[in-house]
């Protein structure tokens, strides 16, 4: 049963600390995105990666936010110094892009707390 | 960009019953249009999607459907159950932005026995 997966599922750090969060995507698939969840602004939007390159990160802010793809395994996505307002719910999805629109599959999220 | 509208926020409906949750949107460039579900705790999960040369497309209990001119598509769930209580997102996406999603805000549906 192919699946994403996250890690950590919770992380609860303190204001200034770095925070990274990693994904592996489903074996195969060459896409993937990272989306946050927040109460207020919903499911948004933060990068994401085509055969493990950037292609849009105009969702994430640039000055302490950063996302990589080392190798067609892992994705990671990385808060430097992180925030309260950072807390949230962030999730990585994985599709295989193939013609008009294709399935995303979500992970099960990191559930992030900076006090 | 993209501004994806999705209605009602709250949806209660007595187990049987059927359930519709509709969305609008307004890039006419988009053309992938999935629907999620997400229980407590859980990332969202694909349900049913539906892609801009067709109309509707049913999936047991589930049918999606698309009106390209007006801009909306809607979700009906027949024969409501309680474990169909849960948030349910829709999204709309397009190619030149990597069919990235862009959600609506989400309508969380009760289904009670």
């Amino acid at each position: 049963d192919a699946r994403v997966t996250q890690t950590p599922r919770h992380k609860v750090t303190e204001m200034g600390q770095e925070v990274t969060m990693r994904c592996q995507p489903i074996l195969g698939h060459n896409t993937v995105f990272w989306y946050r969840q927040t109460m207020m602004q919903g499911l948004e939007l933060l990068a994401y990666f085509r055969n493990r390159a950037p292609l849009d990160d105009s969702g994430m802010p640039k000055d302490r936010f950063s996302a990589e793809m080392p190798d067609a395994t892992l994705a990671t996505l990385k808060i430097q110094p992180s925030e309260p307002r950072d807390s949230a719910v962030y999730f990585c999805a994985s599709g295989l892009s193939l013609g008009q629109g294709y399935e995303q599959y979500f992970g099960p999220g990191t559930r992030l707390t900076v006090t | 960009g993209e501004n994806v509208e999705q209605h009602p926020s709250t949806l209660s409906v007595q187990e049987g019953d059927s359930a519709v949750i509709k969305c609008t949107y307004s890039d006419s460039a988009s053309n992938y249009f999935p629907w999620y579900k997400q229980e407590l705790g859980k990332g969202p999960q694909l349900i049913i999607d539906i892609r801009s040369n067709v109309g509707e497309k049913k999936d047991q209990r589930i049918a999606v459907t698309l009106n390209k001119t007006a801009k909306h598509f809607s979700l009906h769930i027949t024969e409501t159950q309680p474990e169909d209580s849960a948030v349910y997102f829709c999204a709309a996406s397009k190619a030149n932005s990597g069919y990235a999603l862009n959600f609506g805000k989400g309508t969380s549906l009760l289904v009670t026995p």
